[in-house]
């Protein structure tokens, strides 16, 4: 079975500071995707970036960025020039389809911008 | 605009009773999901289904049944087997194909009377 886990269960930075969240996972997959969700306090799901296992080329997507590395099973989420809007809870997600074809997430991380 | 809708946004159960969240998308998406989430914690998958009149256990499917008669809708209902149903409960749905990314709904918070 699958395991997400983020050791970082709240940080807070300053407004334009970078920030960088943890998340390492455990699977016996070769194949599979990784995910960060954001979850502002209206509580919806908001897909943050995504990561094919096979592709060695970290994902971008504007500020935020991932650190992969496969061999350690990490997969850190890089928030650049942090913004007020960013405070939210992120999750750090785990796909690999075959017998259960849900995510895997993990506890969250919850993340406060400081102005 | 094309998303997925889930009603009611709050909903109360009395002891013994079934309820049922609805879940309906039109983004045209093959697979959906139901999980739930707790205070602190992660969110769990329930039940999952990848097409029409077929659908799977996930890791907490106890006292929780669905069905999948129309592609949009992906009705969850939550028995009176459930003995601890309070909880944030969140329906998603996907595109055909491995590790495509999940879009989800509002959310329905369920509570206990």
């Amino acid at each position: 079975a699958q395991t997400v886990t983020q050791s970082q269960p709240e940080m807070s930075v300053q407004e334009a500071e970078t920030v960088t969240l943890s998340c390492t996972y455990d699977t016996s997959e070769s194949n599979y995707y990784l995910f960060w969700y954001k979850q502002p306090p209206s509580r919806q799901m908001i897909l943050v970036i995504r990561q094919e296992a096979y592709k060695q080329q970290n994902a971008t997507e504007n500020r935020f960025s991932v650190n992969f590395q496969k061999a350690a099973k990490s997969f850190s989420l890089k928030i650049s020039d942090s913004q007020l809007g960013d405070t939210a809870m992120y999750f750090c997600a785990h796909y690999s389809g075959g017998g259960a074809d849900g995510l895997t997430f993990g506890k969250g991380t919850h993340l406060i911008i400081q102005p | 605009d094309g998303g997925i809708t889930q009603s009611p946004k709050y909903l109360f159960r009395k002891e013994g009773q079934n309820v049922t969240l609805s879940c309906e998308q039109n983004l045209n998406h093959d697979a959906m999901y139901w999980y739930r989430q707790d205070p602190g914690q992660g969110l769990r998958l329930i039940y999952y289904s990848q097409i029409v009149n077929d659908f799977q256990k996930g890791d907490i499917a106890e006292g929780y049944s669905v069905s999948r008669e129309k592609k949009e809708s992906f009705p969850l209902t939550v028995t009176s087997a459930q003995k601890n149903p309070t909880a944030f409960y969140l329906c998603a749905s996907s595109k055909e194909g491995f590790g495509q990314p999940q879009h989800f709904g509002d959310g329905t918070r369920l509570s206990i009377l």
